[in-house]
Order: C-alpha cells, then structure tokens, then sequence
C-alpha cells in the first residue's frame, strides 16, 4: 500500500526554520496537505495544495513541493508552534493517504 | 464560523456496534463531501471514509470496508458513521472533517471509541 514517509522528529531553536519532509512516490502528480495537531487538540489545516496557505495561519508558514518530496518550512519558529505534523496526500488511485507524523520540538 | 460537533463514542465490546453523528454548522452542508478521520492512543492519523455532498458517493479505508457505513442526512445537516463488528483495532478517536475547497480544512473536536471487554 501506499506510504508517505516522515522523520519521526525534528528540532529547532527558536527563531530559527525548521523544515519538515515527506516523500511519496505520487507526490510529482498529487498535492501534499499539512496539519498540525497540538497535544490533546484537533489538528488543523495549515497548508493545502503544495503551497496554499488558508486564512488565518501565520505566514512563516509555507509549503513547497519538488518531485517526490514535500515541505513545510516554518519561518522563524516560535515556541507555539512545537507540535506534531501531518502530511496527507492521495495515491494514484485517489485513496487518501497521511504521513507517519513529524513532532517538532522548539527549543 | 464552521463548526463541527460529533457524539456516539462510548466503550463497546469486541464484535459490537456503534453510530457515530456529527451535527455541521456554519456552511451550506449539503455543498461539501464530508469525511470520518481516527487517531488510535499515541498513533498518527487515519483516514476511515468519505461521503459526497449528495451522497452519491462513498469511500473507505481497506481496513474498514465492509464493516463500517458512511450517510448523511442533508435536512438535519448531520453525518454518520455505522460501525459493525468493531475490534480493539478500531479503539481511537474519530474525528469529523468537512473536505473542501481543501482536504480536511475543518475538524471537529472528535469522540472517543473503545472496543474492549
């Protein structure tokens, strides 16, 4: 079955970027989604359709996408923003897909 | 303001059943495909099915086709999900999410499923 591959966990200092990946054989031809999800909360959406950002997320968020993998960089990462994150996406046959997850410390 | 709120979870014994609602507001519901998403304790996130907005259309994950339905009911802006012969496998939280214009861009707060004896 189809996977979309994620570190398990990353790290940054505050202020610093920190970016996070996911690759997946059909990203090239499919949008990547991202969410994050804070401890003992739902997640939400902060990007969609690679690179789209929806009202009311911060701007140092941001997504791109290049051949197999996709990335949320996070610009100047504050301490709220420690959590874990989502990638989703759909197989060639449209079935959905998420990432293993990625929890994002700032410290 | 988009709100989705779901009910049902509870604790249920292997090989029961279960219906899980979630009641939308704030958006013109018969409009959007709507979908169930569940996170096991610890775990990442599942998608488990989708529905069209005119019901036309459903989707499940293998790992519960034949066991659990999708529905919704467009007069009582409400989806639901029928879960048969649950396992200790389906134990997570359920999530109700509205699907457009982009994939999961509303949750709800979810409702907790335990299949245990």
């Amino acid at each position: 079955s189809y996977e979309l591959k994620q570190p398990p966990s990353v790290s940054v200092s505050p202020g610093q970027t920190a970016r996070i990946t996911c690759s997946g054989d059909a990203l090239p031809k499919k949008y990547a989604s991202w969410y994050q999800q804070k401890s003992g909360q739902a997640p939400v959406l902060v990007i969609y359709e690679d690179t789209k950002r929806p009202s009311g997320i911060p701007e140092r968020f941001s997504g791109s996408s290049s051949g197999t993998v996709a990335t949320l960089s996070i610009s100047g990462a504050q301490l709220e923003d420690e959590a874990d994150y989502y990638c989703y996406s759909t197989d060639s046959n449209n079935k959905s897909v998420f990432g293993g997850g990625t929890r994002l410390t700032v410290l | 303001e988009v709100q989705l709120l779901e009910s049902g979870g509870g604790l249920v014994q292997p090989g029961g059943s279960l219906r899980l609602s979630c009641v939308a507001s704030g958006f013109t519901f018969h409009n959007y495909a709507m979908s169930w998403v569940r996170q096991a304790p610890g775990k990442g996130l599942e998608w488990v099915s989708a529905v069209s907005g005119d019901s036309a259309s459903t989707y499940y994950a293998d790992s519960v086709k034949g066991r659990f339905t999708i529905s919704r009911d467009n007069s009582k802006n409400t989806l639901y999900l029928q879960m048969n012969s649950l396992t200790a496998e389906d134990t997570a939280v359920y999530f109700c999410t509205k699907d457009a214009p982009a994939p999961f861009d509303y949750w709800g707060q979810g409702t907790l499923v335990t299949v245990s004896s």
